[in-house]
C-alpha cells in the first residue's frame, strides 16, 4: 500500500460545483503539503499544515480551502470549480526530523472543471 | 522572492549524457534536490546536495552546485531509455521550510 494516498486519481465536474480532494499518510510525518501541477508551471505550493493546529497559505491559495482532520489527513476543497483549476493535484508530506527537508508524495489527483 | 527556472525539454540519445540545468534565487538555501516524475506517477526524491557542497556523485548521477551563480544541474551518464520523465529542481526555501519547485526538464531519451 502507498505511503501517502489520493483520492479520488481523477475526477471531472462542472463550472460551479464543490469539489474535496482527500489525502491520508501512513507515514507518521505531521507536515503535509498540496501542490498543482500544470505543464510549463512546475509544482506550485497552494497550502501546507506543520501540524493539526498550523494551516498556511502556499504561492496560489485563492478559490482552495484545506482541512487538517488528523495528522494523517489533509483535504483541499474547491469550493466552486472553475476550469482554470483543471489541473493535477499531489499531496506531500515531510518529517522536520529528516534534516533533508525531503518530500514524500502521493500519486495525484486529476481534475478536470468543465 | 522565491523562484526556480528550468528548461522545458531536453531531448538526447541512448547512451550520451544528459545535463539539465537549474538556476535559483534564494541564497539562503540549506538543500537542493532533483526529484523524478515517471509517466503517471508522483514525484520521487532523486538526489540532493547540501548547499556547502559543489559537487554530489551517486553512480551515473553527478549534481554541481554554483552558488556564487546560483545555479544547479543534473548530469546523467549513460543516459537510458529508462531515464525518460520529468526532472524538477527544487530549494529548500528556508522562511517557512517549504520546497520551491521548478518547472520540471522533459527529458526524452531516444534509442
Amino acid at each position: 500500500d502507498a505511503d501517502v494516498t489520493q483520492t479520488p486519481r481523477n475526477r471531472i465536474t462542472k463550472t460551479g460545483k464543490r469539489i474535496m480532494l482527500e489525502c491520508s499518510q501512513t507515514k507518521g510525518h505531521d507536515r503535509m503539503y498540496w501542490y498543482r501541477q500544470d505543464p510549463g508551471l512546475g509544482l506550485r505550493l497552494i497550502y501546507y499544515s506543520f501540524d493539526v493546529k498550523d494551516i498556511n497559505k502556499g504561492e496560489i491559495s485563492d478559490g482552495y480551502s484545506v482541512s487538517r482532520q488528523a495528522q494523517a489527513k489533509f483535504s483541499l476543497s474547491l469550493e466552486s470549480a472553475i476550469p482554470n483549476q483543471t489541473a493535477l493535484y499531489f499531496c506531500a508530506t515531510s518529517d522536520p526530523g529528516y534534516n533533508t527537508g525531503e518530500l514524500f508524495f502521493g500519486e495525484g489527483s486529476r481534475l478536470t472543471v468543465l | 522572492g522565491e523562484d526556480v527556472e528550468q528548461s522545458l525539454f531536453l531531448s538526447v540519445r541512448e547512451g550520451d549524457s544528459s545535463v539539465i540545468n537549474c538556476t535559483y534565487t534564494d541564497s539562503s538555501s540549506t538543500y537542493l534536490y532533483w526529484y523524478k516524475q515517471e509517466p503517471g506517477a508522483g514525484l520521487q526524491l532523486l538526489t540532493y546536495i547540501f548547499s556547502n557542497m559543489d559537487m554530489k556523485q551517486d553512480q551515473r548521477l553527478t549534481v554541481l552546485l554554483n552558488k556564487k551563480d546560483k545555479h544547479l544541474s543534473l548530469r546523467i551518464a549513460d543516459t537510458q531509455t529508462g531515464d525518460s520523465a520529468i526532472y524538477f529542481c527544487a530549494e529548500l526555501y528556508n522562511q517557512g521550510g517549504k520546497l520551491i519547485f521548478g518547472q520540471g526538464t522533459e527529458l526524452s531519451v531516444k534509442p
